[in-house]
């Protein structure tokens, strides 16, 4: 079964570029559209953007500005690029299959971004 | 503030049921876009609960449904177990911002 697993550092100064990583094993990363959604602490999920595998994107326009996916299709890897990060940015970053009108489905297990000096 | 309004906070006694309630508007549920459940649990992957508005995925048991109508969407869950504690969270697409949206999320608790 598809699994998806987040990785990244863990912490990030203000004003630098959040930049992690979303590895895809046991399927194929092709003819799927990818997410990243991410939970502030003690806050609500927000999803941040989508990828496929063509290379084709749409971003929550709230943060548009600053984001950027990438695909590696040799390593079945998804990339992720928050720049300009500030304390609002610390979260869980999560990624997952988006299935469109069959959900998201499966998703990683997260890893916490905190954005401090 | 989420697009999608959901209660904060629910609970029930073990064997109860209980259900979520995730109200859109015109660009989102009301334009006929599809809702979307999952299950959150601590340090855990999010769970795909419920898709397509009422349809369970293989492995999530019967005692969860979904359903739709107009602007609104739910979640019931009968028969409460302790291990059903955990954050549920709706999902739909939202034509004026072209992408996905989720509720707030409310927080389950088995009492």
């Amino acid at each position: 079964q598809v699994q998806l697993e987040e990785s990244g550092p863990g912490l990030v100064k203000p004003s630098e570029t959040l930049a992690l990583t979303c590895t895809v094993s046991g399927g194929s990363i092709t003819s799927y559209f990818w997410s990243w959604v991410r939970q502030p602490a003690g806050k609500g999920l927000e999803w941040i953007g989508r990828m496929y595998t063509s290379g084709t994107t749409d971003y929550n326009p709230s943060l548009k500005s600053r984001v950027t996916m990438s695909i590696d299709k040799s390593k079945n890897q998804l990339s992720l690029s928050l720049t300009s990060v500030t304390t609002a940015d610390t979260a869980i970053y999560y990624c997952a299959r988006d299935r469109g009108s069959v959900g998201f489905d499966p998703w990683g297990q997260g890893t916490l971004v905190t954005v401090s000096s | 503030q989420s697009v999608l309004t959901q209660p904060p906070s629910v609970s029930g006694a073990p064997g109860q049921r209980v259900t979520i309630s995730c109200t859109g508007s015109r660009s989102n549920l009301g334009a006929g876009y599809d809702v979307h459940w999952y299950q959150l649990l601590p340090k855990t992957a999010p769970k795909l609960l419920i898709y397509g508005n009422s349809n369970r995925p293989s492995g999530v048991p019967d005692r969860f449904s979904g359903s739709r109508s107009g602007t609104s969407a739910s979640l019931a869950i009968t028969g409460l177990q302790a291990e059903d504690e955990a954050d549920f969270y709706c999902q739909s697409y939202d034509s004026s911002l072209s992408g996905w949206v989720f509720g707030g999320g409310t927080r389950l608790t088995v009492l």
